[in-house]
């Protein structure tokens, strides 16, 4: 990827604070949601994902919470540190495609 | 194990020229999607290949886009007549199964259309 998020929403946290990166997904067809990250000149890496039959699911140091009813998606990061400086892109997928749906992303910098 | 491998990693070319891009998907996975990406924004879907054939060209954005994958493996995106229009960064994914699992994605080409 190329240096993604010139003009991104930005989130800036102290390093060891937990950081909570915010989305809304647009179908309510989709069922299936996953986090990326994104560092400058890479494609998105993995995060985390979770299907819409849970509303929370937890991994190392990330946790990603779904709530259905209003359409929202949200990633928590415990303990930032600041490897964790990148942009964060939510996907979404509904059952009758393949395609991933990606939202605009948002910038997170983590303050040394 | 190695990860989607893309090449070449940068391209320039000049408006009007034709461009081939390779994607080397990771061994074993079946399914292989093109986005793109311009900068500031999320990607976008452009084509997924399920084994050799192309299930989904919705994302395309006009017959100047075209994809193949003829061995089920490595892929190929050409464009045609490039456009300033089309410069961004091009992404390859692969996931092992048909589509609905965790999409792994490489490092992209970037290409500038002069």
């Amino acid at each position: 990827g190329e240096s993604v998020g010139l003009h991104l929403p930005t989130l800036s946290v102290q390093e060891g604070d937990n950081s909570i990166i915010n989305c809304a997904y647009s179908n309510s067809a989709s069922d299936y949601f996953i986090w990326y990250k994104q560092e400058s000149g890479k494609g998105p890496q993995f995060i985390i994902d979770i299907r819409s039959n849970m509303d929370k699911r937890q991994g190392q140091r990330v946790t990603v919470l779904l709530n259905k009813t209003v359409k929202h998606l949200s990633l928590q990061i415990a303990a930032t540190q600041p490897g964790d400086s990148a942009v964060y892109f939510c996907a979404e997928n509904a059952d009758s495609s393949y395609k991933l749906i990606f939202g605009s992303g948002t910038r997170l910098l983590v303050r040394p | 194990g190695a990860g989607v491998s893309q090449t070449p990693s940068n391209k320039v070319t000049e408006k009007g020229k034709y461009v081939e891009l390779r994607c080397d998907p990771i061994s074993g996975h079946t399914a292989l999607y093109w986005y793109r990406q311009s900068l500031g924004q999320g990607p976008e879907f452009l084509i997924y290949f399920q084994g050799t054939g192309a299930a989904d060209d919705s994302g395309l954005p006009n017959d100047r886009f075209f994809a193949v994958r003829p061995e089920g493996s490595v892929s190929t995106l050409k464009i045609q007549r490039t456009e300033r229009g089309d410069s961004a960064v091009y992404l390859c994914a692969s996931s092992p199964t048909s589509g609905r699992g965790t999409q792994y994605f490489g490092p992209g080409t970037r290409l500038t259309v002069l």
